[in-house]
């Protein structure tokens, strides 16, 4: 069975500065994907980033970009410049190829100080 | 993009009473939908999925009597909370799948907040 861990029950750094949430995972399949979800204090879950495992590139999207490291198992999400916007439950979350269920981590949450 | 609109997004009821929640595709086919339950400060717990026509396959520990789900179409889903107590009062959210990957594999509803006095 797939397992996503999040080791950091929670972080806080001042506005503008960059933080890295980390993210591993378990599993024995070869084909999967990979997500960063945001979760803000009006509790939607919002897609921050999605990595397709078959893909060696890092994805990003504007100040989010992940540290894919597929041999070690390893997901994390580095969000640049930060926002007070981006305060929030941050889940990272896996999905096997054939199917689309999510197993979730358990969240890290994400304080930006003024 | 996808839309999924949970309601109601707060209900207030006595215990003992039965609760029902709807979760619909606005824009989409649903073949698949998730409901979570998710308590403060926790992360999301898969409570079933259910595709529509068929019975849901609730997760391990999770009273099927209690939570009865309906997904009678493409674009609709219930979660009815039957003689709920107090502790039934929790965070549900349901999610969608069109049965595609596209930008990603579920659409959420914004959640209803249950609470059971």
């Amino acid at each position: 069975a797939q397992t996503v861990t999040q080791s950091q029950p929670e972080m806080s750094v001042q506005e503008a500065e960059t933080v890295t949430l980390s993210c591993t995972y378990d599993t024995s399949e070869n084909n999967y994907y990979l997500f960063w979800y945001k979760q803000p204090p009006s509790r939607q879950m919002i897609l921050v980033i999605r990595q397709e495992a078959y893909k060696q590139q890092n994805a990003t999207e504007n100040r989010f970009s992940v540290n894919f490291q597929k041999a070690a198992k390893s997901f994390s999400l580095k969000i640049s410049d930060s926002q007070l916007g981006d305060t929030a439950m941050y889940f990272c979350a896996f999905m096997k190829d054939d199917n689309y269920q999510l197993i979730w981590g358990a969240g890290t949450k994400l304080i930006i100080k003024p | 993009g996808a839309v999924v609109s949970q309601h109601p997004s707060w209900v207030i009821c006595k215990s003992g009473t039965s609760v029902k929640i709807e979760c619909r595709s606005l824009d989409f086919q649903a073949t698949t939908m998730f409901w979570y339950r998710q308590f403060p400060k926790q992360s999301l717990m898969l409570m079933a999925t259910s595709n529509e026509g068929s019975k849901a396959t609730y997760e391990q520990g999770v009273e099927k009597d209690k939570f009865l789900i309906n997904h009678a179409s493409l674009t609709l889903s219930t979660l009815t909370v039957t003689s709920a107590h107090p502790e039934d009062s929790s965070f549900y959210i349901c999610s969608a799948s069109p049965g595609a990957l596209g930008d990603q594999p579920q659409h959420f509803g914004d959640g209803t907040r249950l609470s059971i006095l």
